[in-house]
């Protein structure tokens, strides 16, 4: 069955305390992977796609790599405006459908 | 920035009534898709639309329909609002051919009473 399961559910972190989310997945033929971040009340925001294992994507503090596997999301020196959601989401399966995972709670206490 | 639009932000209405929630993108963005968030939980795809005339379920869809008269527009429906449907709803779009990222509208939050 494919699958998507984000870990830790919930991260609370001190303002500069580097740490990574991870994303596990289960799903034949990968087409994309996606993360997502998303503000209380609001929709997703789009970051980052990854599409081959070893890929990896920087934005600002926030970098994403990919496994065959999973992928993680590294946030390096987090400020309390980083506190959020972050969703992620695969592309693919035999139904060729997009998939998300319950997301990881992020909370950077100043 | 990605333009998607979302009316009425947020809604509250008795059981039984029909009720239309809005959506519209002015990128010219062929695909669109409909969600339903529940707090803590993971995005549920309730319909999807790959252009005009063409509209598909998804896994949550038996309660709902939608149309897709107009490349811009995808209206979710629902004939019977039941307090189940209390939720948040959210609609997306996708540009491109091969790359699946979505743009996601600000969402719709609906309580059913």
């Amino acid at each position: 069955e494919d699958q998507v399961t984000q870990s830790p559910e919930a991260l609370r972190l001190q303002e500069g305390e580097s740490s990574s989310l991870n994303c596990s997945y289960t799903v034949s033929g990968l087409r994309g992977l996606f993360w997502y971040r998303q503000d209380p009340g609001k929709g997703p925001e789009f970051l980052f796609t990854l599409y081959s294992a070893g890929e990896e994507k920087e934005k600002e503090r926030l970098k994403a790599t990919l496994t065959k596997k999973e992928s993680f999301l590294h946030i390096t020196a987090p400020k309390p405006e980083d506190s959020a959601t972050y969703l992620c989401a695969v592309h693919g399966g035999r139904d060729d459908k997009i998939i998300f995972g319950k997301g990881t709670r992020l909370h950077i206490l100043p | 920035e990605a333009d998607i639009y979302q009316t009425p932000r947020y809604l509250v209405i008795g059981t039984g009534k029909k009720i239309t929630l809005e959506c519209s993108q002015t990128m010219g963005h062929d695909k669109m898709y409909w969600y339903q968030q529940d707090p803590g939980m993971e995005l549920h795809l309730i319909h999807y639309s790959y252009g005009v005339n063409s509209t598909e379920k998804g896994d949550l869809s038996s309660e709902s329909t939608v149309s897709r008269i107009r490349t811009e527009h995808f209206p979710l429906t629902l004939e019977s609002a039941r307090p189940s449907h209390t939720s948040q709803y959210l609609c997306a779009s996708i540009g491109g051919l091969i790359s699946y990222e979505q743009y996601f509208g600000p969402g719709t939050r609906l309580t059913v009473t």
